[in-house]
């Protein structure tokens, strides 16, 4: 069945510094892959998709490229905000499997001042 | 515009007893889902439903229960608690798919249930 790895955490960064997250995925046929984040006390919410092979997904600077050759999905950001601190989860998904979504462990990203 | 709503936000039951936990959505999606999130296990779905008066088993649906009587609700209910359903539940809707073919999740703020 479908499965999505990611990086274990937590990860802690200080203000400024090159985030990476990585997530690899175990799926047949071309699933649509996402990132979203959750804030404390709060649900998830949608941050970045993909749906095809090498499309860039990007928002509120936060990227990440469908790498079907590679099985992968990693979240890049240039330069992390202490308001970025959150639980990330990589997802996939099929729209032939009632849309079922398959997430990964979730990382927790803490940035420092 | 609420998007999703769970009631209740908070819940301690003893072992044995029961309740309903209620997901209401203002979206008009089609599907909807129950999921559980607890540290380091990521979600697990327990149940979903892909239109009213449909409901089908996830990954971990054992001790649960759900109805989708209408298209904007979705109960989940636990008919005798037990400690290992301690957990932040989480429900979500999503349409067919956008625009793009992605189905994209509209999550609920969590409910937290204690089990004693």
């Amino acid at each position: 069945g479908d499965s999505v790895t990611q990086m274990e955490g937590p990860v802690t960064l200080s203000e400024e510094a090159f985030l990476t997250i990585n997530c690899t995925y175990t799926a047949t046929g071309y699933p649509s892959l996402f990132w979203y984040v959750q804030y404390p006390g709060e649900g998830l919410q949608l941050l970045l998709k993909a749906t095809k092979a090498d499309d860039k997904g990007s928002n509120k600077g936060f990227e990440a490229t469908y790498r079907k050759e590679t099985t992968s999905f990693h979240l890049e950001k240039g330069s992390v905000q202490v308001s970025d601190s959150a639980v990330y989860f990589c997802a996939l998904s099929r729209n032939t499997n009632a849309g079922k979504s398959t997430f990964g462990d979730g990382t927790t990203l803490t940035v420092k001042p | 515009n609420a998007g999703v709503t769970q009631t209740p936000k908070f819940r301690v039951l003893k072992t044995g007893q029961s309740m309903t936990l209620l997901c209401a959505q203002d979206m008009n999606h089609e599907y909807m889902y129950w999921y559980r999130q607890d540290p380091g296990m990521g979600l697990r779905l327990i149940h979903y439903s892909v239109g009213e008066g449909t409901t089908a088993k996830g990954e971990v649906p054992d001790g649960y229960n759900v109805s989708r009587l209408k298209k904007q609700n979705f109960l989940l209910g636990l008919e005798s608690a037990a400690p290992s359903q301690t957990s932040v539940y989480f429900c979500a809707s999503s349409r067919t798919g956008d625009s793009s073919g992605a189905n994209v999740l509209t999550f609920g703020a969590g409910s937290r249930l204690t089990v004693l």
